[in-house]
């Protein structure tokens, strides 16, 4: 069964800081890896989908790595803004017949304090 | 572009009465469809997926059904709420690329 974490679970930080976000997983037969950012009492918004053949993908301030032999994802968030400050989750899709369901971690929240 | 909407946005409702949440998709033709349910403390847990009209797979064995009587609309249903089945319901859709999109949510709760 995949399993999903995500540390740290909280983390705050001044405006302007770069920073690393990581997610683990534990079946390394992913077909992609999806990261989200959520707003308190909001939907999910997505940021970045990584196939699992890629390395990396870019949107912005954001750059999120794969390592699918090792089970990790990064997500680095550049020059940080208090806009940013949200709940970010990933979230891992399965091979196969089972590429439709994504198993979520729990999320990492982030405050960026102006 | 696609936009995907969910109503109503919150709902309070009483153990035992029924349940309807409804999803719409526009600007996209035949998506996968999902209904999630996040808890509080928990994470996303996928509840139903579908392929296509009728075609509905359940991931978890719970007292809610799910229905596609549209290929772009997805409908979340119960006969009678329990207290557990309060939570935040999330839509989704994908196309081709597999990536998923969220819509804003419904707020279920069951008192």
């Amino acid at each position: 069964k995949q399993e999903v974490t995500q540390i740290p679970a909280a983390l705050s930080v001044p405006e302007g800081e770069n920073l690393v976000l990581n997610c683990s997983f534990t079946d390394s037969a992913i077909y992609n890896l999806q990261w989200f950012r959520q707003d308190p009492g909001k939907g999910l918004t997505s940021l970045l989908l990584i196939q699992s053949s890629q390395r990396e993908q870019t949107s912005g301030r954001l750059n999120a790595s794969l390592d699918k032999s090792s089970g990790r994802s990064t997500l680095y968030i550049a020059a940080s803004q208090p806009g940013d400050s949200a709940t970010y989750l990933c979230a891992v899709s399965g091979s196969g017949g089972s590429n439709y369901k994504l198993t979520f971690g729990k999320g990492t929240l982030l405050t960026v304090n102006p | 572009s696609q936009t995907i909407h969910q109503w109503p946005a919150t709902l309070v409702q009483p153990v035992g009465s029924p349940l309807s949440l409804e999803c719409t998709v526009e600007g996209t033709s035949n998506p996968n469809l999902y209904w999630y349910r996040q808890a509080a403390g928990r994470g996303l847990q996928l509840l139903f997926y579908s392929v296509g009209i009728g075609q509905i797979s359940s991931e978890v064995p719970q007292n809610l059904s799910a229905s596609r009587p549209q290929d772009r609309q997805f409908i979340l249903s119960s006969k009678k709420l329990l207290l557990s089945d309060s939570g935040f319901y999330l839509c989704a859709w994908s196309g081709l690329s597999n990536e998923q999109f969220f819509g804003p949510g419904t707020r279920l709760t069951v008192l």
